[in-house]
């Protein structure tokens, strides 16, 4: 009974590379979210999808940042022409359905070093 | 926009009292509130929640208080073990859309043995 798996667990990229971090949800939810926790921080609230559509991404920077949950594998959570400030740890969190006492369950995380 | 406020980035306690961790939040709009514990380097595990119309959840030795007219919420751990060191975070949504679920900043629990 796999949790919320999300990988790499670690990524280091120079500036102007490219990042793409991966979210499997856990068994039979089909809501996925993605956060970001800046040091010494709350988590923020980026996007919320569901497969094959972004639902709320109010979250997310206007550029550079693009995410996706396709009808067959991960959610994929891409930042282009990364740059230092998005150094940070990523979460991704899983719910089986959306509003009401519905708890959202999380990944373990993916570290973004940005150099 | 800091919706959801943790004051407290730290506390410390003898292990076998009383930990009270609280928050304060500023939407009205608010009526789902949870709480997650973090260890270092693995992601938010959910402890214990609570909604509106209730003003206390207990799940054994965690209890949750939710004060609506000054929105304010605490976690009470009782007693307190050495393993419930971590980081807690505080967080809010509306019931019917907890999509865009606001976190407070965390605060760091230390029980000494």
């Amino acid at each position: 009974n796999a949790g919320v798996m999300q990988n790499p667990r670690h990524l280091v990229r120079r500036r102007g590379q490219e990042a793409r971090l991966r979210c499997s949800p856990m068994k039979g939810h089909s809501h996925v979210y993605w956060y970001r926790q800046l040091p010494e921080e709350g988590l923020k609230f980026m996007v919320y999808l569901q497969k094959e559509n972004i639902i709320d991404e109010s979250g997310m920077p206007k550029e550079r940042f693009s995410a996706e949950f396709p009808k067959e594998g991960p959610s994929i959570l891409r930042i282009q022409q990364v740059v230092r400030g998005d150094s940070a740890a990523y979460f991704c969190a899983s719910s089986p359905t959306s509003g009401g006492t519905n708890t959202q369950y999380f990944g373990p995380g993916t570290r973004l070093t940005v150099l | 926009d800091q919706q959801v406020k943790q004051n407290s980035p730290s506390l410390s306690v003898q292990e076998g009292r009383i930990s009270i961790l609280n928050c304060d939040y500023t939407n009205s709009m608010f009526d789902y509130f949870l709480w997650y514990k973090k260890y270092p380097a693995e992601g938010p595990t959910f402890l214990i929640s609570i909604s509106s119309i209730k003003d206390k959840n207990e799940d054994g030795r965690f209890t949750v208080f939710l004060n609506k007219s000054a929105k304010h919420l605490s976690l009470h751990i009782v007693p307190s073990q050495p393993g419930d060191s971590a980081v807690y975070f505080c967080a809010a949504s509306g019931y019917y859309n907890n999509n865009d679920m606001r976190f407070g900043a965390g605060t760091r629990l230390t029980v000494k043995p």
